[in-house]
Formats: C-alpha cells, sequence, structure tokens
C-alpha cells in the first residue's frame, strides 16, 4: 500500500517572500503520478500541479515548482512570491498510473502574512 | 462546463437514519470518485466509477455504505443505519478517460447527532 506523509501541519509566510512544503511518499511500484491540491478556506479542492514519475524535469507552474527526488521519495512544493490569495490547506497526492485512486497526504495549512 | 456539484451541501441526521448524497460530475467525465475528509486529515478514498462499473471500493466501505452510477452519469453514496462516526465530509471528483487530474465538488458535510 502507498503512503503520504506531509511532516508540516501548519506553516506561515510573508506576502511575497517563497516557501516550501514537504511532501514524502512509500511505493515499491515505478510508474506514479505526484499532484499538490489547493483547498482554500470553505472552497473545493483544485489541482495546483503534477509530475509523472518517469520525467526527470521538475514540474513549474508560473509561481509554483516542485522538487521531485525520485530516490528519496520526496516530493516538495514551492511557492514563490507568495500571495494572500494562497493561504490554503495543501495536500500531496499519490496515484499509480494503472489505477484510479489517489492517496492523499494529511495536509499542510498555509497562511500567508500581508 | 459547470463543474462537479453535490446535492446537499450540509446534512445533519440522527444516528440510525439513513443517508443519501448524489453527485453530478463534470459531462462526459467516464470516472467519478468518492472519498471521505475528516477534521484535518486528507480524503481517504471510497470506491471509484468508470461508467456504470464500480471498480474498487476502500476497505472503508462498510456495509451499511453503497454506492451507484446507474447510467453512467451522476452517482449516489449512502449510509445506512448512521454512527457518530461516519460525520465528516464527503467529496466527489471526477476525471475524463485518461485524465490525470481528479476535479472535486464542493462536498456534503454531514454531521450525525
Amino acid at each position: 500500500a502507498q503512503t503520504v506523509t506531509q511532516s508540516q501541519p501548519e506553516m506561515s509566510v510573508q506576502e511575497a517572500e517563497t516557501v516550501t512544503l514537504s511532501c514524502t511518499y512509500d511505493t515499491s511500484e515505478n510508474n506514479y503520478y505526484l499532484f499538490w491540491y489547493k483547498q482554500p478556506p470553505s472552497r473545493q479542492m483544485i489541482l495546483v500541479i503534477r509530475q509523472e514519475a518517469y520525467k526527470q524535469q521538475n514540474a513549474t507552474e508560473n509561481r509554483f515548482s516542485v522538487n521531485f527526488q525520485k530516490a528519496a521519495k520526496s516530493f516538495s512544493l514551492k511557492i514563490s512570491d507568495s500571495q494572500l490569495g494562497d493561504t490554503a490547506m495543501y495536500f500531496c497526492a499519490f496515484r499509480l498510473t494503472n489505477a484510479g485512486k489517489s492517496t492523499f497526504g494529511d495536509g499542510t495549512t498555509l497562511t500567508v502574512k500581508p | 462546463d459547470t463543474g462537479v456539484s453535490q446535492d446537499p451541501r450540509h446534512k445533519i441526521t440522527k444516528r440510525g437514519q439513513n443517508v443519501t448524497f448524489r453527485c453530478d460530475p463534470i459531462s462526459e467525465h467516464n470516472r467519478l470518485y468518492w472519498y471521505r475528509q475528516t477534521l484535518g486529515q486528507g480524503p481517504e478514498f471510497l470506491t471509484y466509477f468508470q461508467n456504470e462499473a464500480q471498480l474498487e471500493k476502500s476497505r472503508l466501505l462498510s456495509d451499511r455504505f453503497s454506492a451507484e452510477r446507474p447510467k453512467g452519469s451522476f452517482s449516489t453514496l449512502e449510509i445506512q443505519r448512521t454512527e457518530q462516526g461516519d460525520s465528516a465530509m464527503y467529496l466527489c471528483a471526477s476525471t475524463p478517460g485518461g485524465g490525470y487530474e481528479q476535479y472535486f465538488g464542493p462536498g456534503t458535510r454531514l454531521t450525525v447527532t
């Protein structure tokens, strides 16, 4: 069974600064996807960024980028130029390429301070 | 594209009652997922459908839980003889065939008193 661990229950960052959220996972499989989802307060979850395990290049989406270390089974999210709207709970998730379900971590609550 | 919708958004019920939730996925999304999320935790997988076929069920889905997707469009999740431990947010998500991303609905918050 796959597991996903987010070791930082809460984090805060000043507006315009950079913050990194950590995620580690455990699997014996080789083909999978990793995701970061954002869940703003009282709003629905949306995808922030995804990474295919076969790709060595780290994914980037505007201010969001990941540091994917496959051997270490680590998948951190970096948010640059943090904005107030980035305040949310962030979930790391794992999915095998041939499976339907995703396995989620317990989340990191990020607060961006003005 | 109106997104994934769920109904009701909130449900309060007494222990022992049955409840049913509905999820309408994004049209033409053939995969539909149900997750349960309790406070301070990430979503836990319950079950998923490809079209009308239920392909996987979690061990979390006890015999009091049943899900259907009769015509491969909307889905219902029923909980029979509710218990206080069933109190949670029930999330629905959908994916187009071959898609990576899961599109989530707003959830149904269940409170069992």
